[in-house]
């Protein structure tokens, strides 16, 4: 059964540094979805991304971040320096249409 | 803002039992509602959609919707160990965001003791 994959599944890094998160949607999906989730608290939404642009994000997702589809299959989250409070599960998510969104394992991305 | 509420829990119930989550939303547009199972740790996994008023079945998943009422709820029967997870309810606003934004509720933490 076709599944999100996520690399890496844990990322350290210092305050001030840039990550790239990176995800592969499932192949025949359409639609791309970040998400985060921050020890103990709600599944947020940070951006979705459809047909190569932006097609909705929400208050969290600032100047910082940026997402991308550099080739046909890979789908990246990028934040230019990170923060201690930037410290969360971030799931990427895909769906063949404006329904049911299939999750990735998560990346745990740890700020120190 | 769109307001996801759920049963706080956590619950518990015995094996065999039948589990009842209960999830009300603050979009009268959401037209459709899934209901995603997470373990500690772990991503959300997809168990049931629903799109239209009434019952539906899966297994031994029942989904149920009441758009009147602003009211989707699950309920698990014959309930297993490995049914112990938080139960997220997650509607699709149907109006003022173009592609998919899922709202989440906190959750309810769901356990089965053997």
């Amino acid at each position: 059964e076709p599944e999100v994959t996520q690399t890496p599944s844990h990322q350290v890094t210092q305050m001030g540094q840039e990550v790239i998160l990176r995800c592969v949607p499932i192949s025949n999906h359409l639609y791309f979805y970040w998400y985060r989730q921050i020890l103990g608290q709600k599944v947020e939404f940070l951006v979705s991304f459809y047909n190569n642009e932006i097609s909705e994000k929400s208050e969290i997702f600032d100047d910082q971040f940026s997402v991308e589809r550099p080739d046909g299959s890979n789908f990246t989250l990028k934040i230019r320096s990170t923060k201690l409070e930037d410290s969360a599960m971030y799931f990427c998510a895909s769906s063949r249409d404006r329904g049911e969104q299939y999750f990735g394992p998560g990346t745990r991305l740890t700020v120190t | 803002q769109k307001e996801v509420e759920q049963n706080s829990g956590p619950l518990s119930v015995p094996e065999g039992a039948i589990a009842s989550l209960n999830c009300t939303y603050s979009d009268r547009g959401s037209q459709s509602f899934f209901w995603y199972r997470q373990y500690s740790g772990k991503s959300p996994e997809l168990i049931m959609s629903i799109y239209s008023n009434g019952d539906k079945e899966d297994g031994r998943f029942t989904a149920q919707l009441n758009k009147a009422s602003q009211y989707v709820s699950l309920l698990i029967r014959d309930s297993q160990p490995s049914d112990s997870a938080t139960y997220l309810c997650a509607p699709l606003p149907g109006r003022g965001s173009t592609l998919g934004r899922l709202y989440f509720g906190r959750g309810t933490q769901l356990t089965v003791w053997p």
